[in-house]
């Protein structure tokens, strides 16, 4: 059964400061990767997703996201934080059966 | 174009009734999943049909139904509520509902069972 795993339930960073939320998968074949964000009291917002296209998947908001089938990953960075940018993050992977299978996500917080 | 709307957004029910829930996908999508986010167990999936079909199901006993009408729309109802089931409920739609297919959520309906 495919699996998602985000490591680090909180991240912390200053304004300006690099962004890296971490994915990692588990899946026997090629898998349709993506990643939401999620605001307070709001529904899911796709920032990005992969489809084998290209490994380097640019999103929206300055966020990107890099595809290594050899590490199982597809981490989430943005060079430089927002505080508009502090939210909830999943990971999620697009399943065979009609399903998304989702991290248990990143709580961002952007300090000043 | 209109995004998912979830009816109502918010919802207080007592132990033992039931509540229907609503959802209208975006216009032209004809996959409709259903979602239950909770802090202890996170985004856990219960449903998703596609031409009025339900093709999945997720491991929610079955007081948790739904289904899906000829314009898409889909409902889902939960009977005999317990304390447990207080969770946001999300909507997603998208045209396929195969995996690489954008999901588009709603802003979810809280239940509060009390």
């Amino acid at each position: 059964a495919q699996s998602v795993t985000q490591l680090g339930s909180h991240v912390s960073v200053s304004e300006g400061a690099l962004v890296l939320l971490r994915c990692n998968y588990s899946s026997s074949v090629p898998p349709y990767l993506f990643w939401y964000v999620q605001y307070p009291n709001q529904g899911l917002q796709l920032l990005l997703k992969y489809t084998s296209a290209a490994t380097l998947v640019k999103g929206i908001n300055g966020f990107e996201a890099e595809f290594k089938k050899s590490e199982t990953s597809f981490h989430l960075t943005k060079p430089s934080a927002h505080m508009s940018d502090a939210a909830e993050y999943f990971c999620a992977v697009g399943d065979s059966s009609y399903k998304l299978i989702f991290g248990s996500g990143t709580r961002l917080l952007v300090r000043p | 174009k209109a995004g998912v709307t979830q009816t109502p957004r918010y919802l207080i029910k007592t132990r033992g009734q039931q509540v229907t829930l609503s959802c209208s996908p975006i216009s032209g999508h004809r996959s409709v999943s259903w979602y239950q986010q909770t802090p202890g167990q996170g985004l856990q999936f219960l449903f998703e049909y596609f031409s009025e079909t339900q093709r999945n199901k997720g491991n929610f006993p079955g007081r948790f139904s739904g289904r899906q009408f000829s314009n898409s729309r889909s409902e889902m109802n939960v009977s005999t509520l317990e304390l447990g089931d207080s969770a946001l409920y999300l909507c997603a739609s998208s045209t396929s509902g195969r995996g690489e297919s954008e999901a588009f959520f709603g802003q979810g309906t809280r239940l509060t069972v009390v």
